[in-house]
């Protein structure tokens, strides 16, 4: 069974802080990782995806992909209050390309940037 | 670009009645659409994958009978809620995939649907 596992948190950081968020995903074969945000009563937002090992940034969000150790993170910079949210993590595997393109979703972690 | 709507945002339904979402993905096509649920403070759960022109696939434990799927065009699937209980009251989200060949699973999320049975 795929399984995508991340820190439910809540995780509070100050504002300007770095907020580190971690998930880790048990498919080995799984091909490409997303990170979506949601705010509370709203619906997910994709702010990054990541295919290949490495960091990948854009603006104050960088991706950060470990194969080798099924690994993927999200690191925000200067993290702002407005930035308060569910941070979900997403994986398409290998058994789940071909027609389908379902992505496994871990339960996400709380973000709380406090003024 | 990438946006998707979903409409209704809210619906208001009394027990037995059945109700219609739609989704459309207003600047691409989607050949794949996904639907889900969230309950309050839950994690999304999908419910099925509608591929345009073929018959949706559903998650084991999803009634494919009582949630209906229609996916007519590259730019618009339909949720249909048969029957509804108050059970079914929930958050539904749809989302879909862009049809740009190669290593692309990004999907994108409408606003979501409030569905609330009375």
């Amino acid at each position: 069974q795929k399984e995508v596992e991340q820190n439910s948190g809540p995780l509070s950081v100050p504002e300007g802080a770095i907020a580190s968020l971690n998930c880790t995903y048990s498919d080995r074969g799984s091909q490409s990782f997303f990170w979506y945000r949601q705010y509370s009563g709203k619906s997910p937002e994709l702010i990054m995806f990541i295919y290949s090992n490495g960091d990948k940034e854009d603006g104050r969000f960088t991706a950060q992909l470990n194969k080798a150790s099924q690994y993927v993170s999200l690191l925000i910079r200067d993290s702002q209050p407005s930035d308060s949210a569910t941070y979900l993590c997403a994986v398409n595997g290998a058994s789940s390309g071909g027609s389908n393109y379902k992505l496994t979703f871990g339960k996400g972690t709380l973000l709380t940037v406090n003024p | 670009g990438a946006v998707v709507s979903q409409h209704p945002s809210r619906v208001i339904c009394k027990s037995g009645t059945s109700v219609k979402i739609e989704c459309r993905s207003l600047d691409f096509q989607a050949t794949t659409m996904f639907w889900y649920r969230q309950f309050p403070k839950q994690s999304l759960m999908l419910m099925a994958t509608s591929n345009e022109g073929s018959k949706a696939t559903y998650e084991q434990g999803v009634e494919k009978d009582k949630f209906l799927i229609n996916h007519a065009s590259l730019t618009l699937s339909t949720l249909t809620v048969t029957s509804a209980h108050p059970e079914d009251s929930s958050f539904y989200i749809c989302s879909a995939r862009r049809t740009s060949g190669g290593l692309n699973y990004e999907q994108y999320f409408g606003p979501g649907t409030r569905l609330t049975v009375t």
